[in-house]
């Protein structure tokens, strides 16, 4: 099972949106509604931000969305803060029964 | 509060063995599907194993088949990982975490992390 394809990174100025894209298979983003987003902060455990592609965590800004259209998932970041500035990692559940996380995406906030 | 605490980290030869544990606090331990995460050093996020709230059935990465054991002792409030024939590739920050409501093992997402203990895999 490979890991779902993310951009390296993705950067953008305060107050900006951002999108941040995580591409699967047939096997998996593309046939389940399953993926969830994690934000992780350098030598911090990772968060749960977006579960069930769209539905926020609780506590999580309403700046954070989730969306996906066909084997695509993203993460959508409004009105960008500083605090925002971590690395993201979606994940999806598998045909064959796993787990798989994406590449890892660096936010940098200008 | 929910807490979740592992241990059992350490530098260990190739071909060696490790059982990490996981203390888990705050909530109906028995009712929660877990599962292992891990990290390689300044790499990606793995999902490694998960397990349902009785421990009946259990999943893994084909990577580790045959060589980790994912098991828990609900009367002890404590998830394992039971792990053989160490390779260098093993080496990672190990995570355990906790599925979010009670539902089903891999299709709940993770709400709550433990902050890891780290394995390292070398002669």
């Amino acid at each position: 099972q490979s890991a779902l394809t993310q951009p390296a990174s993705v950067s953008g100025s305060p107050g900006q949106s951002i999108t941040i894209s995580c591409t699967g298979t047939s096997s998996d983003v593309a046939r389940y509604n399953y993926v969830s987003w994690y934000q992780q902060h350098p030598g911090k455990a990772p968060k749960l931000m977006i579960y069930d592609v769209s539905n926020r965590s609780s506590g999580v800004s309403n700046r954070f969305s989730g969306s996906k259209s066909g084997n695509t998932a993203s993460l959508i970041i409004s009105g960008l803060q500083v605090e925002d500035e971590a690395d993201y990692y979606c994940s999806s559940f598998t045909s064959s029964t796993t787990l798989v996380f994406g590449t890892g995406t660096k936010v940098s906030v200008l | 509060e929910v807490q979740l605490v592992e241990s059992g980290g350490v530098l260990v030869q190739p071909g060696g063995s490790l059982r990490l544990s996981c203390a888990a606090s705050g909530f109906n331990f028995s009712s929660y599907a877990m599962s292992w995460v891990r990290q390689a050093p300044g790499k990606g996020l793995e999902w490694v194993s998960g397990i349902s709230g009785s421990g009946g059935i259990t999943y893994y990465v084909d990577s580790v088949k045959g060589r980790f054991t994912i098991s828990r002792d609900n009367s002890k409030n404590t998830l394992y990982l039971q792990m053989h024939s160490l390779r260098a590739e093993d080496t990672a920050i190990y995570y355990c975490a906790k599925v979010l409501g009670i539902g089903p093992t891999l299709t709940t997402p993770f709400d709550c992390w433990g902050q890891g203990t780290l394995v390292t895999v070398s002669s």
